[in-house]
């Protein structure tokens, strides 16, 4: 699975939108780009995945460069309770587990 | 929406015990996973299970072992606790073959002190 590169940690002010980047030069064809959160001491929740075109759901939207060599992640109007640990993976479609690097720790201000 | 759940959120054992940590899903997922969690090591994969009664190791096997009698369930041994087992445990599962990539679903995580 291709190697992402995340900002360790981010701010945001409650009711704006916060972008998380990533970078995943080497991505293949195959690979998704998934987006998990961490709430302290809490599993990781699914927020969104895609290929190749851009994705949104309830949560967030998905914005994949044309290259596909890097994505943003975007929670349109964040709150207090978004203040998480943000992980992109890269993954093909099937595979035995998913890699966890450090991810990017976003808090969220009042 | 997808259930994972796990049978404790936190759970103190001495060294020596053998641990049972349990994970149920209902969204009849034919793939099941274990992982541990520590500070600075993201997370690791120690046994997976594509079916009942199939067990697959994973990166990290030593000290442990699974079971998978039942679709919906799949636990997690720790055949003699020691004190460098103490972690987050997390439980996942995600379909087989599902279209647009096998989404992998979180429990909400046991955290396991071992002393």
């Amino acid at each position: 699975d291709a190697k992402t590169t995340q900002p360790p940690s981010m701010d945001c002010a409650e009711g704006r939108a916060a972008n998380l980047p990533c970078n995943h030069s080497t991505i293949s064809g195959n690979e998704y780009v998934y987006w998990y959160r961490q709430i302290h001491s809490q599993g990781p929740q699914y927020i969104i995945h895609g290929l190749k075109n851009n994705e949104t759901n309830e949560m967030a939207s998905l914005i994949i460069t044309e290259d596909r060599k890097s994505s943003t992640l975007i929670l349109p109007h964040a709150t207090l309770r978004d203040t998480a640990v943000y992980y992109c993976i890269v993954r093909a479609n099937t595979g035995n587990q998913f890699y966890f690097g450090t991810g990017t720790s976003l808090t969220v201000i009042p | 929406d997808v259930k994972v759940t796990q049978s404790s959120r936190y759970l103190v054992k001495r060294t020596g015990e053998k641990v049972f940590l349990e994970c149920v899903q209902d969204m009849d997922h034919e793939n099941m996973f274990w992982y541990r969690q520590d500070p600075g090591l993201g997370l690791r994969l120690i046994y997976f299970s594509y079916d009942v009664k199939m067990k697959e190791k994973g990166d990290i096997p030593e000290g442990y072992s699974v079971s998978r009698e039942k679709k919906e369930r799949f636990s997690l041994i720790l055949e003699s606790a020691s004190t460098n087992q103490t972690s987050m445990y997390l439980c996942a599962s995600s379909m087989l073959g599902q279209p647009g990539g096998e989404t992998q679903y979180f429990g909400p995580g046991t955290r396991l002190l071992v002393l």
